[in-house]
């Protein structure tokens, strides 16, 4: 079946550590997103690409990174950087970027700090 | 600046009355809206959306939503709520960064809880 997998399901970073998010679709959608979900606070963007080799800074980009190199692919780094990690962390994509186009999230993945 | 409010944190209903959830939004040029639901532990799925044409907009598992521009409402509605209906709901409006990229916002959330 064709969407979205994220993994792994939970994640436990000690401080200081950086740790990857894997974010794997196969809906040959372009464009792809990171959000970040807390309790209370609806979901808030950290990066977007929409296009393989191209990606931008969503509203809460401080102490994240990613990297697009393939086209089915986008991984989230949490960098030590990032103070208050802990959260609920949603893949998504879309087959362009366009104002028309509903996003497909994957299940999440749950980091919580040691 | 754009933005989405939903002004009810939960929602609570009896299985087989009609359910609304609210959500107004602010936003600059012509509204893209759009709802999502999530169940525990898992990611969003898309339940309708409302870019042009009828007000009143079909999705799946038998929601609807009814754009209202005057208002700048987008309320979710189903005439005969299920016990599986619970869940967390968001309502999310997508705003123009240019020509060919967007950006959604999305509401903090409304809990639905449908009791038998």
């Amino acid at each position: 079946d064709g969407g979205i997998t994220q993994s792994p399901k939970y994640l436990f970073r000690k401080e200081g550590q950086n740790v990857t998010l894997s974010c794997e679709q196969n809906l040959n959608h372009d464009a792809m997103y990171w959000y970040r979900q807390d309790p209370g606070q609806g979901l808030r963007l950290i990066y977007y690409s929409q296009i393989v080799n191209d990606f931008q800074k969503g509203d809460i980009a401080e102490g994240y990174s990613v990297s697009r190199e393939k086209k089915e692919s986008f991984p989230l780094t949490v960098t030590s950087a990032q103070k208050n990690p802990t959260a609920f962390y949603l893949c998504a994509s879309s087959i362009k970027a366009g104002p028309n186009q509903p996003q497909h999230f994957g299940d999440g993945t749950r980091l919580s700090i040691l | 600046a754009q933005s989405v409010a939903q002004p009810e944190d939960q929602v609570n209903v009896a299985e087989g009355n009609p359910l609304t959830v609210k959500c107004t939004y602010s936003v600059s040029g012509n509204p893209y809206l759009f709802w999502y639901v999530q169940y525990p532990n898992r990611g969003l799925q898309f339940l309708l959306k409302y870019i042009t044409g009828d007000n009143l907009v079909k999705g799946s598992y038998g929601f609807e939503a009814e754009f209202n521009k005057s208002q700048t409402s987008f309320h979710l509605k189903k005439p005969s709520a299920l016990v599986s209906d619970s869940a967390l709901y968001f309502c999310a409006v997508r705003y123009t960064i240019s020509s060919n990229t967007g950006k959604l916002i999305f509401g903090q959330g409304t809990t639905l809880q449908v009791k038998p």
